[in-house]
Formats: structure tokens, sequence, C-alpha cells
């Protein structure tokens, strides 16, 4: 196990909807970053939070945003809810120098728009 | 046009086959590239690394092409466990985009007894 972990498992919303999925960091890790999948397609990152600041973010409007806190747990929101916003949102955190530091990821939230 | 593309699949092969797979990355800046497997319904994890000189982990080895812009991925004596998707993923090392994955949409692999 990566030591990551994510709620919930699985959620279903409506469109129009707003969602708040929470990410727990390994232990030490100080860097999150956040991946949408839809299905039969690869992550695509979202952003990336770096204690406790936007350090990147990916091609993905402003309804989704972001917080880290200062244990460094993370939170995706994701506002007005679209159809396409059905995917398996994946967090994955790194100690520091995510340039170099490996990202672990947590085992996902699967979230259904209906 | 994608910064990571990979041949889908599904590749279905009988147990102790070799099976390779390829991918082609468009961004030249891109530092460093991985391999992860991800099977049905979990996340993506890191299977290895991806050198120019080359990568052997046991049944597994991976390598760059720096001038071609290529990836690839053998995997030897195919196990039923290696049944999954394997995503061939670049890493930008410098500049704003820092420290971000760029992943393929993953090669299916299928081992059958």
């Amino acid at each position: 196990e990566t030591g990551v972990t994510q709620s919930p498992t699985h959620l279903i919303k409506t469109r129009g909807q707003q969602v708040t999925l929470r990410c727990s960091s390994q232990s030490g890790h100080n860097t999150v970053s956040w991946y949408q999948q839809a299905l039969g397609q690869g992550p695509q990152f979202i952003f990336q939070y770096y204690r406790e600041e936007e350090n990147g973010r990916g091609n993905f409007p402003p309804r989704f945003s972001g917080l880290q806190f200062p244990n460094y747990s993370s939170e995706l929101n994701v506002n007005a809810l679209e159809l396409d916003d059905s995917a398996l949102y994946l967090c994955a955190s790194s100690l520091g120098d995510i340039s170099t530091d490996t990202q672990y990821f947590g085992p996902g939230t699967r979230l259904t728009v209906l | 046009r994608k910064e990571v593309e990979q041949d889908p699949g599904p590749f279905n092969v009988p147990e102790g086959a070799t099976v390779a797979f390829n991918c082609t990355y468009s961004n030249s800046a891109s530092q460093s590239f991985f391999w992860y497997r991800q099977d049905c319904r979990k996340e993506p994890k890191l299977l290895m690394s991806v050198y120019s000189s080359g990568n052997e982990d046991g049944r597994f080895t991976a390598q760059l092409n720096r001038a071609s812009q290529y990836i690839s991925l053998l995997i030897r004596d195919s196990k039923l466990s290696d049944s999954a998707t394997y995503l061939c993923v670049g890493r930008l090392d410098r500049g704003s985009t820092l420290g971000r994955l760029y992943f393929g949409r993953g090669t299916q692999l299928t081992v059958w007894p």
C-alpha cells in the first residue's frame, strides 16, 4: 500500500451540484497532485499543491479548485458538475522535490454525474 | 496532439509469450519517463523508470530512445498476473510544469492460460 488514502471511494451526483473529494498524503509528503481519469483514458493532470500553495495547473476550468491543509491533506472541489466530469479522480503525493521524487497514488474516488 | 501516444491494444497473449509495448512522446523537454501498471478499477502503480541505457527488472525491460522520442516496454515469459493496463508516462522536470506527469491512454494486456 502507498499510504495515500482518498474519500469517498464512490460518489453519485447530479448535474449542477458541487462535490468535495479528499486525499490524505503519505506521511511526510508535502506535495500533492490531482488527476482526472476518464474511462478508457490515461490520467490528466488537474493541479498540484506544495506546502499549501497551488504550484501548477493543467487545462481545467476554474470550477475545479483545491486546497492543501497544514497537515498536507488535500481537497478537490468541483462546482457546477457536468456529465463529462464523471471519472476516477486520483491524488498522488510526493516528498518535496517533485522533479525527482516518485509520486504515490491513492486508490481514487469514482465520481458519477447523472 | 497528445504529449504521449501509445497503442491502446488490446494485446491478448498466451502464458509464456513475449510482448512489447511502444509509445512516442512529442515534448522534447520531457526529461523522465516511466511505465506504470494499472489493474482494473485500481490506481496506477509505478512499474519501472526508463533510461536511455535501458533498464531491466526481472522479466521486464524498458528502453528510451531520445533521438526518436520513443519508449518501449518488453515483457518476457508473460504470466497471468501480468494482465493489466500499462501506462506510458512522461514527466517534465523543468519550468512551470515541474513534476507534472503526462500519461498515455494505456495499453491493455490480457494473458491467457
